[in-house]
């Protein structure tokens, strides 16, 4: 079956400590996104990817990272520099760089020790 | 920047009975999505619009698109209780590369 998975569901993180989300998908998407939601809150993107080796800065990009290595995998890092990553984190994936529907992953649950 | 407002943010309606709730889009957008998000859950794509005039329906949710009023609505008839979810309405604007979402509404449908 074809789809987004990311791993772990929830992730504790200790002050200070660089936590890294797993996300992959065998859509044979081009384009890949991340977004952070707060409680009762909409989606803000953080970073996204039109291309494997390329990625861009979304709205909050300060204390993230991320690479593209491979088409299928866009992992987020949340650094020691973000001081409030308590938050439900989507990645999201779509055909192709012109955009169109993007599908989202099950999503990761981080939560602060 | 492109701003997406939503409304109402909160709604609570019986069984049976009708309401929209509204998307607004402040600059010109190629496309205009909308999602359905369960308590705890991801993001399941509900419809696509992708003209002027454009209208998709799906059971009891229908969506349309009015892109010189920069305006799209999604139309719950005779509401039941498996439409309790947050929705949220997704622009395409034209020279970007991602989606801007809008806060969200979360319906209730009390029985």
């Amino acid at each position: 079956d074809g789809g987004i998975t990311q791993s772990p569901k929830y992730l504790f993180r200790k002050e200070g400590q660089n936590v890294t989300l797993s996300c992959e998908q065998n859509l044979n998407h081009d384009a890949m996104y991340w977004y952070r939601q707060d409680p009762g809150q909409g989606l803000r993107l953080i970073y996204y990817s039109q291309i494997v080796n390329d990625f861009q800065k979304g709205d909050i990009a300060e204390g993230y990272s991320v690479s593209r290595e491979k088409k299928e995998s866009f992992p987020l890092t949340v650094t020691s520099a973000q001081k409030n990553p308590t938050a439900f984190y989507l990645c999201a994936s779509s055909i192709g760089a012109t955009k169109g529907t993007q599908y989202f992953g099950p999503g990761t649950r981080l939560l602060v020790l | 920047e492109l701003k997406v407002e939503q409304n109402p943010l909160f709604l609570s309606m019986q069984e049976g009975k009708n309401y929209t709730i509204y998307c607004n889009y402040s600059t010109t957008s190629d496309r205009l999505y909308w999602y359905r998000q369960d308590p705890g859950k991801s993001l399941e794509s509900l419809f696509v619009l992708l003209s002027n005039g454009a209208v998709k329906q799906e059971g009891r949710l229908m969506a349309s698109l009015d892109t010189k009023a920069r305006l799209s609505t999604l139309h719950i008839t005779a509401a039941v209780h498996d439409l309790s979810a947050t929705y949220f309405c997704a622009a395409d604007p034209a020279g970007a590369n991602n989606l801007f979402f809008g806060t969200g509404t979360r319906l209730t449908v009390i029985p």
